[in-house]
């Protein structure tokens, strides 16, 4: 089955700095790969995601790419802010298997 | 419109008792899934219904049954709960695959067994 692997499991950044998460994946046939932020006692809340026919997507101060031959994709965050600090979840799917299978997850903590 | 709504929020359960997670969506979903998640974890796809009728293994079934009642609801049976099912439990769904939906989650129920 699919493996997904997220790096890294902690990081720290200053207000205003970039943070990169990055995961990568084992299923070539994976062809959806979302990203979702949760915070303490919540539910995951998807902030994007993009497909395997695209190699990147932004909204805002948040884009996502996608590396189909490496098998890897990225989360990026520009302008960090305080209330971006969560634990952040990659996941993969594809539509055979139809279902997510999850990173490990990154806590990111932004120091005002 | 509700969403994903799962019952109970908060359960106590002594080893060995057996319950039953219920969710139900309101959003006319095909597919629905049971996620577990432990501290410092990710979440983990214990069964899934990928249309109605139909039920699927996920990464860590054992110990765990479902029933996909009906299009809205897909619910979650511990038989014989033990200390390791002690979890937060995610109920999800989304509509097809095929044309770019997302998965929603419900607010998630956390079960401790002593």
């Amino acid at each position: 089955g699919e493996n997904v692997e997220q790096h890294p499991s902690t990081l720290s950044v200053q207000e205003g700095d970039s943070a990169v998460i990055k995961c990568t994946y084992s299923d070539s046939a994976s062809n959806y790969f979302p990203w979702y932020k949760q915070e303490l006692g919540k539910r995951p809340q998807l902030i994007i995601d993009i497909r395997s026919n695209v190699g990147e997507k932004k909204d805002q101060r948040i884009a996502v790419t996608l590396n189909k031959t490496a098998k890897h994709f990225s989360l990026h965050i520009t302008e960090t802010q305080p209330e971006d600090s969560a634990v952040y979840f990659c996941a993969a799917s594809s539509t055979g298997r139809r279902a997510l299978t999850f990173g490990s997850g990154t806590r990111l903590q932004v120091q005002p | 419109n509700a969403g994903v709504t799962q019952t109970p929020k908060f359960q106590v359960l002594k080893t060995g008792q057996s319950m039953t997670l219920q969710c139900a969506q309101d959003m006319n979903h095909n597919s629905m899934y049971w996620y577990r998640q432990d501290p410092g974890m990710g979440l983990r796809l214990i069964y899934y219904s990928a249309s109605e009728g139909t039920t699927d293994k996920g990464e860590v079934p054992n110990g765990y049954n479902v029933s996909r009642l009906n299009k809205r609801e897909f619910s979650l049976r511990l038989e014989s709960a033990a200390p390791s099912q002690t979890s937060v439990y995610f109920c999800a769904s989304i509509g097809d695959w095929h044309s770019g939906n997302t998965i929603y989650f419900g607010e998630g129920s956390w079960l401790t067994v002593v």
